[in-house]
């Protein structure tokens, strides 16, 4: 089946160690987006990418960085994290049509904890 | 500004009663209306959309939702509601006329199913 898959899907790191969370997808979607989700608060863009196309939010903090060496994967790398980025990390993906973007496809997400 | 609006931190409905989850939109132009549902520790699962067409949209689960573009809403509504429905839903609105690239959440309504 078609889908997007996180890993891992429990992560636990240290305060101020680097860690990257990855995403693959198989739906071939152009769009791959990141979501920071806080105690079932509404999920917060961090940031997409269309095709090879970097957008950053502007809120942003510089700590959160992202690669898609492909168009099957996109990674999120955090690199020193704080108590207060521990959350829930939501992958999602989109396919854009006539120049917009169509529904939006998450996975099952990756819980970071920070010690 | 964009903003979606879920007036109800939480909905409490008894099984195999209907169940309304109420969500408002303020978007300029014609907006891409989504509803999500979130079981712990999961990602975001697609129920339904509304791009154009029918004002009654049904969708996966036995869902469905009423787009009333003069009163700005699309509840999410369902006949006969399970245990299993219990659960964190959200309402989304995407502006096309950006590209649909920003997706925005409400703040979440927890659903509580009694037995």
């Amino acid at each position: 089946d078609a889908m997007v898959i996180q890993n891992p899907r429990y992560q636990v790191t240290q305060f101020g160690k680097p860690v990257t969370l990855s995403c693959s997808q198989t739906l071939n979607h152009n769009v791959m987006y990141w979501y920071q989700q806080k105690s079932s608060q509404a999920p917060k863009l961090l940031f997409h990418y269309y095709d090879k196309d970097f957008n950053n939010e502007a809120d942003t903090p510089d700590n959160f960085q992202s690669r898609r060496p492909n168009t099957s994967f996109c990674f999120l790398d955090i690199r020193s994290p704080g108590l207060g980025d521990a959350a829930m990390y939501l992958c999602a993906t989109s396919r854009v049509t006539s120049g917009r973007s169509d529904t939006q496809y998450f996975g099952p997400g990756t819980r970071l904890t920070v010690l | 500004a964009q903003s979606v609006a879920q007036p109800e931190d939480q909905v409490n409905v008894a099984e195999g009663n209907p169940l309304t989850v109420k969500c408002t939109y303020s978007v300029s132009g014609n907006p891409y209306l989504f509803w999500y549902v979130q079981y712990p520790n999961r990602g975001l699962q697609f129920l339904l959309k509304y791009i154009t067409g029918d004002n009654l949209v049904k969708g996966s689960y036995g869902f469905e939702a009423e787009f009333n573009k003069s009163q700005t809403s699309f509840h999410l509504k369902k006949p006969s509601a399970l245990v299993s429905d219990s659960a964190l839903y959200f309402c989304a609105v995407r502006d096309p006329n950006t590209g649909g690239f920003k997706t925005i959440f409400g703040a979440g309504t927890r659903l509580f199913v009694k037995a």
